[in-house]
């Protein structure tokens, strides 16, 4: 049973390209979360989805930044026009339910030239 | 809003000994606490998850208590090795499936 896949593992891009970043969750998790850590700070948040909903996107920036997860495929991250403030690593989770642990994948590490 | 602070932030140890990590939060109403690690440039391994129900919770050589009044987790890990070594994170979510709250993490070397 893999584990959460994300791809790429690493991703650079010059100032003012975009960004897009992918979760495959576990087989049978319907829960996907996305989260990032810059350079010496802890995760923090961004975005709680289920198939084909937003549930909460609290920690996402306004701009530049947003999510999806269709009916098939994998959850996409996209960032816009990315600045140098962008580079971090961002993490994805998933689970089954909200009672269940949630499960990380490796994450994709974003720099920004 | 929810604030998680770890201590002690690095922790070396020789290997065998048996140690404590302490995280306490802000907000007592949690519904679940989970314990993960992360290696260097890799994601994060989940090691346990303590519902608010539950005081403890053991895997192996790792053992969870919660104490929710004072806001507080430790994670126990006895006769530690030198694959112990990591960042241990703590993190507490407010309603089940929601997004976990994370401290910055202890770092922890065991050596040999």
């Amino acid at each position: 049973n893999a584990g959460v896949m994300q791809n790429p593992r690493h991703l650079v891009r010059r100032r003012g390209q975009e960004a897009r970043l992918r979760c495959s969750p576990m087989k049978g998790h319907s829960h996907v979360y996305w989260y990032r850590q810059l350079p010496e700070e802890g995760l923090k948040f961004m975005v709680y989805l289920q198939k084909e909903n937003i549930i909460d996107e609290s920690g996402m920036p306004k701009e530049r930044f947003s999510a999806e997860f269709p009916k098939e495929g994998p959850s996409i991250l996209r960032i816009q026009q990315v600045v140098r403030g962008d580079s971090a690593a961002y993490f994805c989770a998933s689970s089954p339910d909200g009672n269940q642990p949630q499960h990380f994948g490796d994450g994709t590490r974003l720099s920004i030239l | 809003k929810q604030e998680v602070t770890q201590i002690p932030a690095a922790l070396s140890v020789p290997e065998g000994e048996n140690l404590v990590l302490n995280c306490s939060f802000t907000d007592s109403a949690i519904y679940n606490l989970q314990w993960f690690r992360q290696d260097p440039g890799k994601g994060l391994t989940s090691l346990l998850l303590i519902q608010s129900s539950q005081r403890e919770q053991t895997s192996g050589r790792l053992n969870a208590s919660l104490d929710k009044s004072s806001g507080r987790s430790t994670l126990y890990i006895a006769a530690s090795q030198p694959g112990d070594s990591a960042t241990y994170l703590c993190a507490p979510d407010n309603q089940a499936g929601t997004a976990l709250i994370f401290g910055k993490g202890t770092t922890l070397s065991v050596s040999s």
